[in-house]
């Protein structure tokens, strides 16, 4: 257990529709990964944000959007979806968001849309 | 943009055998840390080592160790008396000490054969 928790663990939707995936840190940690994983694109960096500010971008698509909240929590808004949003989405901690930092993953979401 | 390669998709070893998984990168950054991180059927994704590019000595984590050639772009896993719970996918990791981005291979499937 990394201690970092993504809630829900799974996820069914429509094409078009909007869903929010929640993740908590490890305690102490102030920097927040996210990662897409999919058959087609593969293991791909979205975004970090570190205490409460976006840190690094990466392959994030203008219909997702990320932010971390002052207890340092994280959403993930993946909106107008499509099929090809499927994916297990993961996050991750840091404890200060540097490139060298280990970084602990949370079991994942998974989301399937139909 | 850099770019991560491992061109096994699959490798097969014994049981207490070694084997090798092959990682190269294209980069023009002089500055950045490459991983290797394995993900079990569970799909956690899990830490296995850090090289940091600055240093020239190969890292090491108890069986794990890496062959980092950094005129060569090559930065290879060697997995050494491999047990079985080493099966996995692993994938080898870019990430820039600049702009935070982080790349990931295709990843390699390991089977350990008893």
């Amino acid at each position: 257990d990394s201690g970092v928790t993504q809630t829900p663990k799974h996820l069914i939707t429509a094409t078009g529709q909007r869903v929010t995936l929640r993740c908590s840190p490890r305690s102490g940690d102030l920097s927040v990964y996210w990662y897409q994983q999919s058959l087609d694109q593969g293991l791909q960096f979205l975004i970090q944000y570190y205490n409460g500010e976006e840190r690094a971008k990466g392959n994030i698509l203008e219909r997702f959007s990320a932010q971390q909240f002052p207890d340092l929590h994280s959403e993930l808004n993946l909106s107008s979806l499509e099929l090809g949003d499927s994916a297990l989405y993961f996050c991750a901690s840091s404890p200060w968001g540097g490139p060298s930092e280990t970084q602990y993953f949370g079991p994942g979401t998974r989301l399937l849309v139909l | 943009a850099q770019t991560v390669t491992q061109s096994q998709p699959e490798m097969s070893v014994q049981e207490a055998e070694t084997v090798t998984l092959s990682c190269t990168y294209d980069t023009s950054e002089s500055d950045y840390y490459l991983f290797w991180y394995k993900q079990p059927p569970s799909r956690q994704m899990i830490l296995v080592i850090r090289q940091e590019a600055y240093k020239q000595q190969n890292a090491t984590e108890n069986r794990f160790s890496v062959n980092f050639q950094k005129a060569a772009k090559s930065f290879s896993l060697k997995i050494s008396d491999s047990q079985l719970g080493d099966a996995a996918m692993y994938f080898c990791a870019y990430r820039s000490a600049n702009s935070g981005d982080m790349r990931f291979g295709a990843g390699t499937r390991l089977t350990v054969k008893p």
